[in-house]
């Protein structure tokens, strides 16, 4: 099971693009890369999801290098309703199947400053 | 659609008592997934039903068990409440999948049930 790292915490301000960086050495051959953000009291929210080079949609990118160690979520255009948890996560996604083994690391906290 | 419901928000429990929190799927999906919310520890997975089995489960005592019904609705029951079962629980739903190759499946999260055990 891949295991990911994190920055703890990231701050920057509105308007500014942000990239949070997740390292996942361990990445086997059938796992994605899922985002999720998650504000207080409330359910984490998926944000984008991947497997490799580049993914977008309407709220962020997705980057993923060849090797796929890591990945980068790209929030472009940041406001102060951003400000909330991340979570990257690597492997089968959950609900999908029994090899789902759903682990949540400890998530980046992004603040946002006017 | 109706996202992912789940019930009560709140509850207020005294230890030793039981307790059981409903979710209620977003309709078609018939994977639910429960996971264990605290400051400390961070969201951590208690287990997985879908299709009325359950099909995973994380590294929690016994104490924890649920269920899920035709309808695809699960429900968590916890004997012997400790202070420390006091936290967020949430579920997820998702289509659930299947198969071999790489597939991705995006899952839901409900509101979550706050238990507060005195």
């Amino acid at each position: 099971l891949a295991k990911t790292t994190q920055p703890i915490s990231m701050d920057s301000y509105e308007g500014q693009e942000v990239n949070i960086t997740c390292s996942h050495n361990n990445i086997a051959t059938n796992d994605y890369i899922t985002w999720y953000q998650q504000f207080p009291s409330q359910g984490p929210r998926f944000i984008i999801q991947g497997y490799k080079t580049k993914v977008t949609n309407e709220v962020a990118s997705l980057f993923i290098p060849a090797d796929r160690k890591s990945s980068t979520l790209s929030l472009p255009r940041v406001s102060l309703s951003d400000t909330a948890v991340y979570y990257c996560l690597v492997g089968q996604p959950p609900g999908y199947s029994s090899a789902s083994k759903i682990i949540f690391g400890s998530g980046t906290r992004l603040s946002i400053r006017p | 659609k109706a996202g992912v419901t789940q019930t009560p928000r709140y509850l207020i429990k005294t230890r030793g008592q039981q307790v059981t929190l409903s979710c209620s799927p977003i309709s078609g999906h018939r994977s639910v997934s429960w996971y264990q919310q605290t400051p400390g520890q961070g969201l951590q997975f208690l287990f997985e039903y879908f299709s009325e089995t359950q099909r995973n489960k994380g590294n929690f005592p016994g104490r924890f068990s649920g269920r899920q019904f035709s309808n695809s609705r699960s429900e968590m029951n916890v004997s012997t409440l400790e202070l420390g079962d006091s936290t967020l629980y949430l579920c997820a739903s998702s289509q659930g999948g299947g198969g071999t190759g790489p597939y991705k499946a995006e899952a839901f999260f409900g509101q979550g049930t706050r238990l507060t055990v005195v």
